[in-house]
């Protein structure tokens, strides 16, 4: 079973629509990050959580929300969804015991927004 | 702002072919990690090199940090189709945010 699950996989929505990403793990990790890659751009940082109570902005986060509702739950909203934000989407975990935080990536989401 | 920076973007070799993949920056890191991404799936992580100057091996894939901890290399020895995919640098950035700073990946076709 995988470690970073991501729900949905695939999802085509229109400007102006609520949208939520979901992400669980069972890993036991206590960070988790929701990243946006565009192509050419590399991963970038939306949002990161250290625990259900610290919640942390990224580089792009304007747009967005999330909420961690659980230790292993980190879900990723677009209140009002821009062509702009069509993209891949993933989630990633990392454990706050290691030195180095290596990230574990969810299969990610595939985000159009017609 | 921390930056990595990663050469070439793209690379397209034939099956056997040796190559090369590059991370940079102005900056120290206290480690690099290496990522592979195939495509329709999330990145994963392969390596992480901690010391300057340290070289890990995992199968045909040598990584090297280099020795002022700014810059790692990625060498392929005989490239597989399977090798094909989205490599990606990455560190810690520094400050205590505890989060991760990504190169723009290079992007590697091995061709049968």
């Amino acid at each position: 079973d995988a470690d970073v699950t991501q729900t949905p996989r695939n999802r085509i929505t229109k400007t102006g629509k609520r949208i939520m990403l979901e992400c669980s793990q069972t890993k036991g990790h206590d960070r988790m990050y929701w990243y946006r890659q565009d192509p050419g751009l590399g991963l970038q940082l939306i949002y990161y959580s250290f625990d259900v109570k610290d919640i942390n902005k990224g580089e792009i986060s304007d747009g967005y929300s999330v909420s961690r509702q659980a230790q292993a739950k980190f879900s990723l909203s677009l209140e009002s969804a821009i062509p702009n934000q069509t993209a891949l989407y993933f989630c990633a975990t990392s454990d706050s015991s290691g030195t180095h935080r290596e990230q574990f990536f969810g299969p990610g989401t595939r985000l159009t927004v017609l | 702002t921390q930056l990595l920076e990663q050469s070439p973007q793209f690379l397209s070799i034939q099956e056997g072919e040796n190559l090369t993949v590059y991370c940079n920056s102005s900056s120290v890191f206290s480690s690099l990690q290496w990522y592979r991404q195939e495509p329709g799936e999330g990145p994963v992580l392969l390596v992480t090199v901690v010391t300057g100057g340290e070289v890990k091996k995992l199968k045909r894939l040598t990584f090297q940090f280099g020795d002022a901890r700014k810059d790692s290399s990625l060498h392929i020895t005989a490239a597989q189709p399977g090798d094909t995919g989205l490599y990606l640098c990455a560190g810690p950035v520094s400050g205590g945010y505890q989060k991760v700073t990504f190169g723009t990946g290079t992007k590697l076709q091995v061709i049968p």
